[in-house]
């Protein structure tokens, strides 16, 4: 079965710096999505990106975020400056019409 | 805006029991899926079960079932014949179908803890 691929699983980082999540969605799909999980608390949508730009973007998808497709298969989110309060799962998913959401495995972040 | 609703934070069962796991939602969309999300210790996101506003007749997915109320906004998911692996989160999730595309992303509950005891 067709799986969304995210890497690293877990990333250290320092308050600061500037951390690359990446995902390789599934290769027919159209959107593209990030979401983040901080530990204990629901799942909160960041962004979605179709056809090479972003189609909508919540409330915490600031000036800190981007999102980029730099090739035909990767999907990265970049955070530039980290917070301790950016220490989460972030989570890829891609969607086909028709059919749910695929979700990844995940990246926890630790911003220390 | 949408909200989802679990009311449960915390649900247990006896192996191979039947439980239902509640969710509530809030919407001024007549087009819209909902999604029921299973998350294990693992942290992966697992599509448990979806629904399709129009759609009247419950989804069904081998011992997972929903009670899709569209009148009353409420979305439960029963589980049938428990198993140890049922074991996790669960998370119901809504989207907006406007326009037919999936711009839009989930919202999702708060979750609901499901215990399975032996």
């Amino acid at each position: 079965e067709p799986e969304v691929t995210q890497t690293p699983s877990h990333q250290v980082t320092q308050m600061g710096q500037e951390v690359i999540l990446r995902c390789v969605p599934i290769s027919n799909h159209l959107y593209f999505y990030w979401y983040r999980q901080i530990l204990g608390q629901k799942v909160e949508f960041l962004v979605s990106f179709y056809n090479n730009e972003i189609s909508e973007k919540s409330e915490i998808f600031d000036d800190q975020f981007s999102v980029e497709r730099p090739d035909g298969s990767n999907f990265t989110l970049k955070i530039r400056s980290t917070k301790l309060e950016d220490s989460a799962m972030y989570f890829c998913a891609s969607l086909t019409q028709g059919d749910g959401y695929t979700f990844g495995s995940g990246t926890r972040l630790t911003v220390v | 805006a949408q909200t989802v609703t679990q009311s449960q934070p915390e649900m247990s069962v006896q192996e191979a029991e039947t439980v239902t796991l509640s969710c509530t939602y809030d919407t001024s969309e007549s087009d819209y899926y909902l999604f029921w999300y299973k998350q294990p210790p693992s942290r992966q996101m697992i599509l448990v079960i979806r629904q399709e506003a129009y759609k009247q007749q419950n989804a069904t997915e081998n011992r997972f079932s929903v009670n899709f109320q569209k009148a009353a906004k409420s979305f439960s998911l029963k589980i049938s014949d428990s198993q140890l692996g049922d074991a996790a989160m669960y998370f119901c999730a809504y989207r907006a179908g406007r326009s037919g595309g999936g711009a839009d992303g989930l919202t999702f509950g708060k979750g609901t803890h499901l215990i399975i005891q032996p």
